[in-house]
């Protein structure tokens, strides 16, 4: 596609149930990187995956959020067990190669824990 | 470690005036510098980099080693100009970018 496509872009969620986050990222971009987005803690990055390399899972703020990159295209960011400190905005980017100005945002999943 | 910060959470502004919004950074290289953009239901989006010493829309930023600052400023503010900005350090290293806290812009008539 001609961007970064994320869906749902709404999610409303129960607390203690389990999410699904996809992103599509631009085809041949080869770098793919989640952040989230919420009230007064700016972009907070959560994981990276760079072609066949292990991804760097250092943002990950627990081990109820995971994710996975299949073919080295499309990216899944899980959370398990919702909390409410876990509503926010989930912002997918993606970039050909390990390049700092070549990001491109997705337009986000709005996840809201009730 | 590296970190950027953003001191202003909202900066308002008339119509007309000077703008600069504020960013230090925390890095012990050579680090490239970005700001980034977010209009109202638009996604997020490059707005200049230090490296590329370009103006965008009026906007222009200077790498401060010296102070480790890279302030973004507009000689006159726009409407249009009203949105959210990130400043964002990428630390060569680095596998991502580090993104401040944000800073709401918003130009008044």
């Amino acid at each position: 596609g001609a961007g970064v496509s994320q869906s749902p872009s709404n999610k409303v969620t129960e607390k203690g149930k389990d999410v699904e986050l996809r992103c599509d990222p631009i085809s041949g971009h080869t770098a793919l990187y989640w952040y989230r987005q919420s009230l007064g803690q700016g972009l907070e990055f959560l994981i990276y995956f760079q072609g066949n390399s292990a991804p760097d899972k250092s943002g990950l703020p627990s081990d109820r959020f995971s994710a996975e990159r299949t073919g080295g295209s499309v990216s899944t960011l899980t959370i398990q067990r919702t909390q409410q400190e876990d509503s926010a905005v989930y912002l997918c980017a993606s970039s050909l190669r390990r390049q700092p100005y070549g990001y491109t945002f997705g337009s986000g999943t709005r996840l809201t824990v009730v | 470690a590296q970190r950027v910060t953003q001191p202003e959470k909202l900066l308002s502004v008339f119509k007309g005036a000077p703008v600069e919004l504020k960013c230090n950074y925390s890095y012990s290289g050579s680090p490239e510098l970005f700001w980034y953009v977010q209009y109202s239901r638009q996604r997020l989006q490059l707005l200049l980099r230090h490296i590329s010493r370009e103006s965008i829309k009026g906007f222009t930023a200077d790498l401060n080693k010296g102070e480790t600052s890279f302030h973004l400023k507009k000689p006159f503010a726009q409407e249009e100009d009203s949105a959210m900005y990130y400043c964002a350090l990428w630390g060569g290293t680095a596998s991502k970018l580090t993104f401040g806290t944000g800073t709401r812009l918003q130009v008044t008539l």
